[in-house]
């Protein structure tokens, strides 16, 4: 079974400091993929960042990078220089197997980020 | 390309109606997945669908039907709805591929009562 865990339910930011959210996992899949997905308070679900477990380099995408660290089992993102637009529930998702040719994705709980101005 | 879109936007029922959560995609992708979201729970899946005809249970399959006649659409359905259905309901897709990025609609956001 996958598991994803998010520890903070809520984080405060400095606007334009950096902030990290965190995520830990578990599987027993070798191969599997972590997304990070960016929820706003209108409700849709953002695709910010992908990182595949035998990546060797921790993905960034323009603000949002990945901190990954495989032995650890975390996927940790980092929002560079914070913007009032980040204010958001933030997703981890681990894709997993799960059999007959289709993969799944397993979310975390989320973490409520709120930029201060 | 409107990608990934939903009806109802929103709706209340009264407890033990049924209905029909309607989700289309206009990017032929394979798979297609049901989620609902809860406070302080995340997304759970209900039910996925790997292709057309095809259906499977997710991790909170209960009092849920699905059907997949058409590539492009995906139907939830409730048959009796119960108060603990009250949720935000999601609809994904995603090519069939190992990457398996997900394209979710705007949701639904359903209230029984």
């Amino acid at each position: 079974a996958q598991k994803i865990t998010q520890t903070q339910p809520g984080m405060f930011v400095q606007e334009k400091e950096a902030v990290t959210l965190d995520c830990t996992y578990d599987t027993s899949d070798p191969s599997y993929g972590l997304f990070w997905y960016k929820q706003p308070s209108s409700g849709e679900m953002i695709f910010l960042i992908y990182q595949g477990s035998y990546d060797q380099q921790n993905a960034t995408e323009g603000r949002y990078s990945l901190n990954f660290q495989k032995a650890r089992k975390s996927a940790n993102l980092v929002i560079s220089a914070s913007q009032l637009g980040d204010s958001a529930m933030y997703f981890c998702a681990m894709r997993g197997y799960s059999g007959a040719g289709s993969y799944q994705l397993t979310f975390g709980k989320g973490t409520k980020l709120s930029v201060i101005p | 390309n409107a990608g990934v879109t939903q009806t109802p936007k929103f709706r209340v029922l009264k407890t033990g109606q049924s209905m029909t959560l309607l989700c289309a995609q206009d990017m032929n992708h394979e798979y297609m997945y049901w989620y609902r979201q809860d406070p302080g729970m995340g997304l759970r899946l209900i039910h996925y669908s790997v292709g057309e005809g095809t259906t499977a249970k997710g991790e909170v399959p209960d009092g849920y039907n699905v059907s997949r006649l058409k590539k492009q659409n995906f139907l939830l359905g409730l048959e009796s709805a119960a108060p603990s259905q009250t949720s935000v309901y999601f609809c994904a897709s995603s090519k069939r591929d190992t990457y398996n990025e997900q394209f979710f609609g705007p949701g639904t956001r359903l209230t029984v009562l």
